[in-house]
């Protein structure tokens, strides 16, 4: 199995443009996690799917941040328009409610620059 | 609301010392607990996870954690660490019978520094 697949891994683009960040969870997950990093804040769930429908957006930090998940293979995460403090690695992660454990694998992140 | 706490941010250790990092969880119901680690530039790979059973828990890299109900603590050992153990450790706990299944809490993560 591949793993969790991103793309792009690194983004640089200028404040008030628009981004997409993909994600491919792994085949057979059913739930999809979109995490944001940074070294003020850490890690902070921004939202979650479970089988494509959206659980919990509380983390979305304001209304210039959508996802989307049309299908169980593939996750956006749109930012429009960018600003400079959205500058940050964001992860996606896939989990089975199969597996008892719930345990999530992570992909290896977009490192998104916003000049 | 659930939350897990890390009491260390920043570690620094020698190698071939011992290490021991903090995780407490405030949920009274059945849980699964799990450490993740990253190391620098990468994404969150798991260590160990405990779901039921043995308390003692081994993982990768000759790490291992002990679930103690009572404290409410899963707390990372690794008896001698090296040099590329250098990273930053994440407790998360996952409680799957509350309604958020999937969902892991995360700690704020403790950044361990080993100096050769």
């Amino acid at each position: 199995d591949a793993g969790v697949i991103q793309s792009p891994r690194h983004e640089v683009t200028e404040m008030g443009q628009e981004v997409t960040l993909r994600c491919k969870p792994i085949s057979g997950h059913n739930s999809l996690f979109w995490y944001r990093q940074t070294m003020m804040r850490g890690l902070e769930l921004l939202i979650y799917f479970n089988n494509n429908v959206p659980i919990d957006d509380s983390g979305m930090p304001e209304d210039r941040f959508s996802a989307k998940m049309p299908n169980a293979s593939f996750s956006t995460l749109k930012i429009q328009p960018s600003e400079p403090r959205d500058s940050a690695v964001y992860f996606c992660a896939s989990s089975s409610s199969d597996d008892p454990y719930n345990e999530q694998f992570f992909g290896p992140g977009t490192r998104l620059t916003v000049l | 609301a659930q939350s897990v706490s890390q009491h260390n941010h920043h570690v620094i250790l020698s190698e071939a010392a011992s290490l021991e990092l903090g995780c407490n969880y405030s949920y009274g119901g059945t849980v699964n607990l799990f450490w993740y680690v990253q190391y620098p530039g990468q994404h969150l790979q798991l260590l160990l996870k405990y779901f039921s059973g043995d308390p003692l828990v081994k993982g990768i890299k000759g790490f291992e954690a002990e679930f103690i109900k009572s404290k409410f603590s899963f707390n990372l050992r690794k008896p001698s660490v090296q040099w590329s153990d250098t990273a930053e450790y994440f407790c998360a706990v996952n409680a799957p019978y509350s309604g958020n299944t999937g969902k892991l809490i995360f700690g704020q993560g403790t950044t361990l520094q080993v100096k050769p």
